[in-house]
């Protein structure tokens, strides 16, 4: 099956800082979305984007499908961005989700 | 109004007993999944169901099955369960296979 890759596992960052996720993927995919777990298990979509770039607020993503990889970027982060990343990708009507990378703010 | 929800929350039970976990969406969707989330964070699919087709992960033990009673609900019946059982359950829907998915809450399982 697919695999998933999503670094790094782990992130700690200052308040106000900014970072780029990324995801890794091994084969064609139709889709892609990028969710938020937050520290209370709740997971929340941030972007479809199969394709392309898109910005909503503080967050934007990219994705480069013939490169088969996706980027998240956090700008200017806040403790309220704590929490874990998930990109999952779509093939074959499957969702396979990735590793996960595990964001800490500190203020 | 919440757009998958799922019940219980929180279920504590003894190895062996069965149980049954329940989802419904409100938003119009012909498709619906069950995920678990094990305790170093990984998604796995268990399940996706459209009103034509289900597809099982073949990894998922036969002690668990998928009820639908219509294209609203599809429930998480586990029989016998065991320790590793212990998780967390997420429904979740979508607009056919592969478009934008929704997910529930969870429901924390622990089997003791």
């Amino acid at each position: 099956g697919i695999q998933v890759e999503q670094s790094p596992p782990d992130l700690i960052l200052q308040e106000g800082a900014n970072s780029t996720l990324r995801c890794n993927f091994s084969d064609s995919v139709n889709n892609l979305q990028w969710f938020h777990q937050n520290p209370w298990g709740q997971l929340i979509n941030l972007f479809y984007i199969p394709s392309g770039t898109k910005q909503n607020g503080r967050l934007s993503a990219t994705t480069v499908a013939t490169e088969r990889y996706s980027l998240l970027y956090i700008s200017s982060s806040q403790t309220t961005d704590s929490g874990v990343y998930f990109c999952a990708v779509v093939t074959g009507n499957q969702f396979y989700f990735g590793t996960g990378t595990s964001l800490t703010v500190i203020p | 109004d919440t757009a998958v929800s799922q019940t219980p929350k929180y279920l504590v039970t003894q190895m062996g007993n069965d149980k049954s976990i329940k989802c419904e969406q409100n938003l119009g969707h012909d498709t619906m999944y069950w995920y678990k989330q094990d305790s170093k964070k990984f998604l796995k699919i268990m399940f996706s169901y459209n009103n034509k087709e289900l597809i099982i992960n073949e990894t998922v033990p036969n002690r668990f099955s998928p009820k639908s009673p219509d294209k609203a609900h599809l429930n998480l019946h586990i029989n016998s369960l065991e320790l590793g059982d212990s998780a967390v359950y997420f429904c979740a829907s979508s607009q056919g296979g592969g478009n934008t998915i929704y997910f529930g809450e969870g429901s924390w399982l622990t089997v003791v």
